[in-house]
């Protein structure tokens, strides 16, 4: 069955550094991916949408120049936490809408961010 | 805006009991729901949605309209589906973009 790749599982960065989430779509192509953020005991909060070859939409509150998006090719997309600091140490998601027989959200296992 | 409602954020049941996950929405629109599943140390998953009106693992849920309802049900619990459970909204037929509840834990005891 189609599968989302997110990497890495868990990274820890000193603040002030950036970090870069990866999310592929294995088996199939996605024109389109989402980016959540979740804290812990509470639920997924969408952050933005991702579309092949345009602009990220961003949703409201969440800079776009803090969470960068790249989404360069149809199984691939990018998240760049930029400058990160103690307060952007979250679990984040990424999920990746498929076509046809896998026209439905299939999700990544998630990166744990701790910045220090 | 659209909402989803999860009112417990704990819920546990003895094996073979009857359980229901309540959930509720506002939305504007003709709205698409979803209930999505994670068990322990794995990704979160579909485990089904309103218009396929299909039954997964025994599980079934109903759109009221009326009451703004998706309430999970499942007449036999199993200690296997012991999980975290997800009620989901999105504006399409197609699982754009989502607003997901808080959650309910559910733990089947044996």
């Amino acid at each position: 069955g189609a599968v989302v790749s997110q990497h890495p599982s868990r990274v820890i960065c000193k603040s002030g550094t950036s970090v870069k989430i990866e999310c592929r779509s294995l088996d199939f192509q996605a024109t389109t991916m989402f980016w959540y953020r979740q804290f812990p005991k509470q639920s997924l909060m969408l952050m933005a949408t991702s579309n092949e070859g345009s602009k990220a939409t961003y949703e409201q509150g969440v800079e776009k120049d803090k969470f960068l998006i790249n989404h360069a090719s149809l199984t691939l997309s990018t998240l760049t936490v930029t400058s990160a600091h103690p307060e952007d140490s979250s679990f984040y998601i990424c999920s990746a809408r498929g076509t046809g027989p896998n026209e439905k959200l299939f999700f990544g296992s998630g990166t744990q961010l701790s910045v220090l | 805006a659209q909402r989803v409602t999860q009112p417990e954020k704990l819920l546990s049941v003895f094996k073979g009991a009857p359980v229901e996950l309540k959930c509720n929405y506002s939305y504007s629109g003709s709205p698409e729901l979803f209930w999505y599943v994670q068990y322990s140390r794995q990704r979160l998953q579909l485990l089904l949605r309103h218009i396929s009106r299909e039954s997964i693992k025994g599980f079934t849920a109903d759109l009221n309209k009326g009451e703004t309802s998706f309430h999970l049900k499942k007449p036999f619990a199993q200690e296997e589906d012991s999980a975290m459970y997800y009620c989901a909204l999105s504006e399409s037929t197609n699982a754009g973009k989502s607003t997901f509840g808080d959650g309910t834990t559910l733990t089947v005891k044996p």
